[in-house]
């Protein structure tokens, strides 16, 4: 039963152009929604998150997109860097247990 | 340097034999946590633990224990390790786990273990 999704194992995009990956969620009784970006051979790392009451977050050329209704998530990469090439997991928390989806690989090509 | 430490990383074993891997993070974090990584299932959570002498189970506990004594240190177990627990483990801290506000959470740079 995963109750998290990221239906695109890879996605490629051009240098300078927008990067969008995408989550979907079944549970509503989530108090965060994140995104964390691996890169090979280190652990993972925060990029952003937001509340469940919010339904936008930005940071700098990061901007995370909660849809409640249709249970979607999205993460918005404007503009895309070469260095931005890696795997990303979109996630849940509630009370200290989280849920990570299976991952997206982003290859951003210069 | 604040940081999330393994050890090792990088083991190879056979069935049965008991191991651990250890965890320590030098930045006083209450929250603590184990997960494995494994092909087209993403990062799933086995144990963690809010603070010390308090830790219950993620998604996927079964073959596994934990314990913490210390604030900083929390080693995963495995009493009889299977060639399924073959995988590759980060343990990660946070100031606070989730909850009414969020902290991010620090990983490990990952234990890739194999279970011959």
């Amino acid at each position: 039963d995963q109750q998290v999704k990221q239906n695109s194992p890879s996605l490629s995009v051009q240098e300078g152009r927008i990067s969008i990956l995408n989550c979907d969620y079944t549970n509503s009784m989530f108090d965060y929604f994140l995104w964390y970006k691996k890169y090979p051979a280190e652990g993972p790392t925060f990029l952003i998150s937001i509340s469940s009451i919010k339904d936008k977050n930005e940071d700098g050329r990061f901007t995370v997109f909660l849809n409640k209704s249709a249970k979607h998530l999205s993460l918005h990469i404007v503009p895309s860097q070469p260095g931005d090439s890696a795997v990303y997991f979109c996630a849940t928390t509630r009370t200290y247990k989280y849920i990570f989806g299976t991952g997206t690989r982003l290859k951003v090509l210069a | 340097e604040a940081q999330v430490t393994q050890n090792p990383r990088y083991l190879i074993t056979v069935t049965g034999k008991k191991l651990t891997v250890t965890c320590s993070q030098n930045m006083n974090h209450e929250y603590m946590s184990w997960y494995r990584q494994d092909p087209g299932l993403g990062l799933r959570q086995i144990y963690y633990s809010m603070n010390v002498e308090v830790t219950d189970k993620g998604d996927v506990p079964e073959g596994y224990k934990v314990s913490r004594k210390e604030k900083r240190n929390f080693p995963l177990i495995l009493e009889s390790p299977s060639p399924n627990q073959t995988s590759l483990y980060f343990c990660a801290s946070s100031s606070r786990g989730g909850g009414s506000s969020y902290n991010e959470q620090f990983f490990g740079p990952g234990t890739r273990l194999t279970v011959l």
